[in-house]
Formats: C-alpha cells, sequence, structure tokens
C-alpha cells in the first residue's frame, strides 16, 4: 500500500512568486492535513480538508490556501512568498470515519526555499 | 490555548541504554497522543498511537504511556541502538477527530555506539 506521497520534493522560488505544493494521500483516507516545519516555529498546523472542504485552520495568512479534490489529491498554494516561508511543508492523511483511531500518516515533505 | 512541551531538548546516550522521553501538554481534553519519529530532512514517521482512554501502547521496543489527569505521556525505549538517533515528537489531538495535532518542539536523541 503506498503512502502519502508528496510533489516536488524540493523546490527553490524568489520572493513574491507563488508555489504549488500536492499531496496524494494513503489510499481510501479522505482527510488531508497540512503542516508547516521551520527551526524557529516547530511543526504548524496549516489547514485540513475533508470530502473538497475545509475543515480547519491554523494561524496562517490568506497567502496560504489549499484545496482538495474528488479523488482526496489536495494541493496547497502560497502566493508571494516571503523569506519566512523557507520551511519543509508536510502533508498528512487520515481515514476518516466512525471508529477510526485518528492516527495521521506523514509524508516526506516539500521543502521549499525562498531566495 | 493548547501547549505541548517536551524534554529533554535534546539527549546522548551509550548504546544499550534505555531511555525515557516526555512530553507534557496543558489541556487534558485531548482525543489521542501520537509519537512520532522524524530523520534530518525527512518526514515523520507514526510509532504509537494512544486513545484518551487508554494508558499504554507498545510496539516492540518502545512503550509509550499515557495520563490525561497530569497532563503527560513518557516514551521508552528499552535497549537503545545507533539506528535509534532521530529527532521523537509529541503530538496532540483536540477534542474531535480531526487532521489537526498540536506538536511539542521533540526531542533530539543521539545513540552512540
Amino acid at each position: 500500500k503506498a503512502g502519502v506521497t508528496q510533489t516536488p520534493r524540493y523546490l527553490i522560488k524568489t520572493r513574491g512568486q507563488q508555489v504549488t505544493l500536492s499531496c496524494s494521500p494513503i489510499s481510501g483516507h479522505r482527510s488531508v492535513s497540512w503542516y508547516q516545519q521551520t527551526p524557529g516555529q516547530g511543526l504548524q498546523f496549516l489547514f485540513e480538508y475533508f470530502s473538497e472542504t475545509q475543515r480547519n485552520k491554523g494561524n496562517f495568512p490568506g497567502r496560504f490556501s489549499g484545496r482538495q479534490f474528488s479523488n482526496s489529491r489536495s494541493e496547497m498554494n502560497v502566493s508571494t512568498l516571503e523569506l519566512g516561508d523557507s520551511a519543509l511543508y508536510l502533508c498528512a492523511s487520515s481515514l476518516d470515519g466512525l471508529g477510526n483511531t485518528g492516527e495521521l500518516f506523514f509524508g516526506e515533505g516539500s521543502r521549499l526555499t525562498v531566495l | 490555548k493548547q501547549e505541548v512541551t517536551q524534554i529533554p531538548a535534546a539527549l546522548s546516550v551509550p548504546e544499550g541504554e534505555n531511555l525515557v522521553l516526555n512530553c507534557s501538554f496543558t489541556d487534558s481534553a485531548i482525543y489521542n497522543l501520537q509519537w512520532f519519529r522524524q530523520d534530518p530532512g525527512k518526514g515523520l514517521t507514526s510509532l504509537l498511537l494512544i486513545q484518551s482512554s487508554q494508558r499504554e501502547q507498545t510496539s516492540g521496543r518502545l512503550n509509550a504511556s499515557l495520563d490525561k489527569s497530569s497532563g503527560r505521556s513518557t516514551l521508552y525505549i528499552a535497549a537503545s541502538q545507533p539506528g535509534d538517533s532521530a529527532t521523537y515528537l509529541c503530538a496532540v489531538h483536540g477534542s474531535g477527530n480531526t487532521g489537526k495535532l498540536i506538536f511539542g518542539q521533540g526531542t533530539t536523541l543521539q545513540v552512540k555506539p
């Protein structure tokens, strides 16, 4: 069974550009969450999507957005990039539903560097 | 607001030692608690999940305990090996089955041969 797949793994952008990251969850998982990891702030929750709807949102500016498709794949977008957006962006999926344990499974992440 | 703290921030031990990593959280109303391992530059690997109604979970040389009332969890690693060197992260789920986890800052473990 394939795990959570994130693309691209590495990317370099310049300030002011925008970036789109992709996440394919484990087959059958309907919840996809996104996290930002930086040395200073650690792991912070960005947002969660379930059934193509944003179910939860963290404390990030509106430049950070996401969406989920009917096949549960998700994308996140960051517009007008700033130096501080340099981070490892992690995607997690979980099997949502009655009786679910709530265990999250993470991908390898997308390492974004903003110059 | 839920806050998660992990102590110590770093730990270096000789191979073969048994060790304990600590995690504390401020709000005892949690859905579950999950321990992860992260190797440098990699994603997170789920180690153990403890539901709020459980006291402990075991997997191989790992044992995690949960004391909700005191807001504490411990991860016990038996007979440590150099391959256990990594950062260990504790995360709590607030009430409700959602994808939102609150993470601690992690404990970076080095096991010396």
